[in-house]
């Protein structure tokens, strides 16, 4: 079956910029997203991209695909002591299921 | 307007004992999930629920998990002679179509058998 991995913890310092990473086994993966989970509560959406997109901008966040290495990124510029929490990236091949990532736990040091 | 709701936050329940999860959607979402998420894992899908179709049942790992969900709104886990390997946060979801659309997830139900 589908396979995603994540690294399971990122320490940066505030300000800085923290890059999340994610690799996944199946090519036909069709959207591609990134949820935020904080202690105690759900996940939330923060960004998602297309297949057939390489990069996506919103404010804070560039999302980067790699299709050729199966490799997805999440950069978020000017980290923030907010930002601390659990980062899952999920995977769709346009059906309902999703497939999510083990999650990295993003720390921020002050 | 109201998100997806999950009740109790917590359960502690001791080996043996059956438990009921519940989730309220939100209203309108015609899709329903839920998943399991083991301390320091990432979400084990459990069961998926789209309008009056046959639910999707793969991801229960045994049959003591059950799940009930009426039409589209309230749906009920249960899970019958509770195990230590069980303890986990069950995660509900819900979304307005399936199909590559947001998912919207309840607070969750931390569940503890000791």
């Amino acid at each position: 079956g589908e396979d995603v991995e994540q690294s399971l913890f990122l320490s940066v310092r505030e300000g800085d910029s923290s890059v999340i990473n994610c690799t996944y086994t199946d090519s036909s993966s069709t959207y591609l997203y990134w949820y935020k989970q904080e202690p105690g509560a759900g996940l939330q959406l923060l960004t998602y991209i297309f297949s057939n997109m390489d990069m996506k901008q919103d404010q804070r966040l560039t999302v980067l695909l790699n299709k050729k290495d199966k490799h997805l990124s999440l950069r978020i510029a000017d980290t923030q002591t907010g930002d601390s929490a659990i980062y899952f990236c999920a995977l769709t091949s346009g059906t309902y299921k999703y497939i999510f990532g083990t999650g990295t736990r993003l720390k921020v040091l002050a | 307007g109201a998100g997806v709701s999950q009740s109790p936050s917590n359960k502690v329940t001791e080996k043996g004992k059956d438990v009921e999860l519940r989730c309220d959607p939100i209203s309108g979402h015609t899709a329903l999930y839920w998943y399991r998420q083991r301390l320091g894992q990432g979400l084990e899908f459990l069961i998926y629920f789209q309008g009056n179709s046959a639910p999707d049942k793969s991801g229960l790992p045994s049959d003591r998990f059950s799940a009930e969900r009426t039409g589209e709104s309230v749906s009920t886990l249960t899970i019958q002679r509770t195990q230590q390997e069980d303890s986990a946060v069950y995660l509900c979801a819900s979304s307005p179509l399936a199909l590559n659309y947001e998912q919207y997830f309840g607070p969750g139900t931390r569940l503890t058998v000791t």
